[in-house]
């Protein structure tokens, strides 16, 4: 049972434009939402997060937007640029002490110049 | 910068070897995690840890074990490897919940 969807496995858009990534979730328990960006041969890296009492958090280029009666959460790149081009893998986590992630599969993002 | 050093970046193994994958972090973070990535399933948790010698099973435990004797040290064991155990392997360690993991480069095991 996949709880953490991302249904985009690719996305191609041109450099100066937005990028828009997606997200659905079914378990409610998760109260806070995270997205990853990773380059091949390379681990993870950490790019935003969003606590579930919020509906936005903007970091520079990155905005994450969360509708929680939807159980959505999309990324926002503005405006792309090639370096950006990555995988983009969304996570969830339930409250208290447990740290633990659930993934998405992952949304390969192409930025092309 | 909190530092995720997997040993090694490439393996290559037999089918029934006992393989170990160590991970150290230099942070003195309590929470370490042991991921696989395959292709067209993303992520998957195998084990993780919140405390020196505490253990935990992830979503897909089978196969596998773990030991963590020291705080920056999580090691991850295939008791026996198989062929189905071929995969990207991902440590990451983490402090509290609103900074995320930190991620090693992941070690890329191959068994034949």
């Amino acid at each position: 049972d996949q709880q953490v969807k991302q249904n985009s496995p690719s996305l191609s858009v041109q450099e100066g434009r937005i990028s828009i990534l997606n997200c659905d979730y079914t378990n409610s328990m998760f109260d806070y939402f995270l997205w990853y960006k990773k380059y091949p041969a390379e681990g993870p890296t950490f790019l935003i997060s969003i606590s579930s009492i919020k509906d936005k958090n903007e970091d520079g280029r990155f905005t994450v937007f969360l509708n929680k009666s939807a159980k959505h959460l999309s990324l926002h790149i503005v405006p792309s640029q090639p370096g950006d081009s990555a995988v983009y893998f969304c996570a969830a986590s339930v409250g208290g002490s447990n740290y633990k992630l659930t993934f998405g599969k992952g949304t390969l993002l192409t930025v092309n110049p | 910068d909190v530092k995720v050093t997997q040993s090694s970046r490439y393996l290559v193994k037999r089918t029934g070897e006992k393989v170990f994958l160590e991970c150290v972090q230099d942070m003195d973070h309590e929470n370490m995690f042991w991921y696989r990535q395959d292709p067209g399933l993303g992520l998957r948790l195998i084990y993780f840890s919140y405390d020196v010698k505490m253990k935990e099973k992830g979503d897909i435990p089978e196969g596998y074990s773990v030991s963590r004797e020291k705080k920056e040290r999580f090691s991850l064991i295939l008791e026996s490897a198989s062929t189905n155990q071929t995969s990207m392997y991902l440590c990451a360690s983490s402090l509290a919940r609103n900074a995320g993991y930190t991620f090693g480069s992941g070690t890329r095991l191959t068994v034949v």
